[in-house]
């Protein structure tokens, strides 16, 4: 099994570019999540889902849209980058949540806005 | 606002000592702390769960205790190594939380 894996692993863009970050999980599992960590802020929750169809805004979900049209996959969008959306990103996938749900998480995805 | 802390200061020690690391948590009470390390360039891995009516969980040479009178957890690795070099991050996955402590990097050095 992959786990979760992430793709691009490192992107440049220019301000107000847009891209897709993909996300994919082969456990079956129905919660995934999409987490940005910068330095010193430690991670924290953009959006997340909940099951295929599903999605619900984090802590941070401004200047980011995210769909689950397959279970498997998750995607994070960025309409129009900005400078400080220059971070690392990560997915991650759980059974569900609750105290027995570990939360496993992808290689990440180092974004620079320029 | 609800807060779960690390102290971002990196931790040296030297190989076959106890490393201790802190999380404290302020203005709510988590059910339950998860505990994940991570090494550089990569994601989180998860490493031990304690809940908040258990005192301490045993994994190995791994201990957590969770302190709800001191709202703190306590992260140790005994006889630590140094490829237990890594930030280890505290984290309240519960539902609809989901809020993560800045991580402490340990160095262990030989």
């Amino acid at each position: 099994n992959a786990g979760v894996t992430q793709t691009p692993k490192f992107r440049v863009l220019k301000t107000g570019q847009s891209m897709t970050l993909l996300c994919a999980q082969d456990m079956n599992h129905e919660y995934m999540y999409w987490y940005r960590q910068d330095p010193g802020m430690g991670l924290r929750l953009i959006h997340y889902s909940v099951g295929e169809g599903t999605t619900a805004k984090g802590e941070v979900p401004d200047g980011y849209n995210v769909s689950r049209l397959k279970k498997q996959n998750f995607l994070l969008g960025l309409e129009s980058a900005a400078p400080s959306q220059t971070s690392v990103y990560f997915c991650a996938s759980s059974w569900g949540q609750g105290n027995q749900e570990t939360q496993y998480f992808g290689p990440g995805t180092r974004l620079l806005v320029l | 606002s609800q807060k779960i802390e690390q102290n971002s200061e990196a931790l040296n020690i030297q190989e076959g000592k106890t490393a201790t690391l802190t999380c404290n948590y302020t203005n709510y009470s988590p059910a339950y702390l998860q505990w994940y390390r991570q090494d550089p360039g990569r994601g989180p891995v998860f490493l031990l769960l304690i809940r908040e009516n258990e005192k301490e969980k045993r994994k190995e040479r791994l201990k957590v205790t969770f302190d709800t009178t001191l709202k703190q957890s306590l992260f140790h690795i005994t006889a630590s190594q140094p490829a237990d070099s890594a930030t280890y991050l505290c984290g309240d996955t519960g539902f609809q939380k989901l809020v993560f402590g800045t991580g402490t990097r340990l160095l262990v050095s030989p």
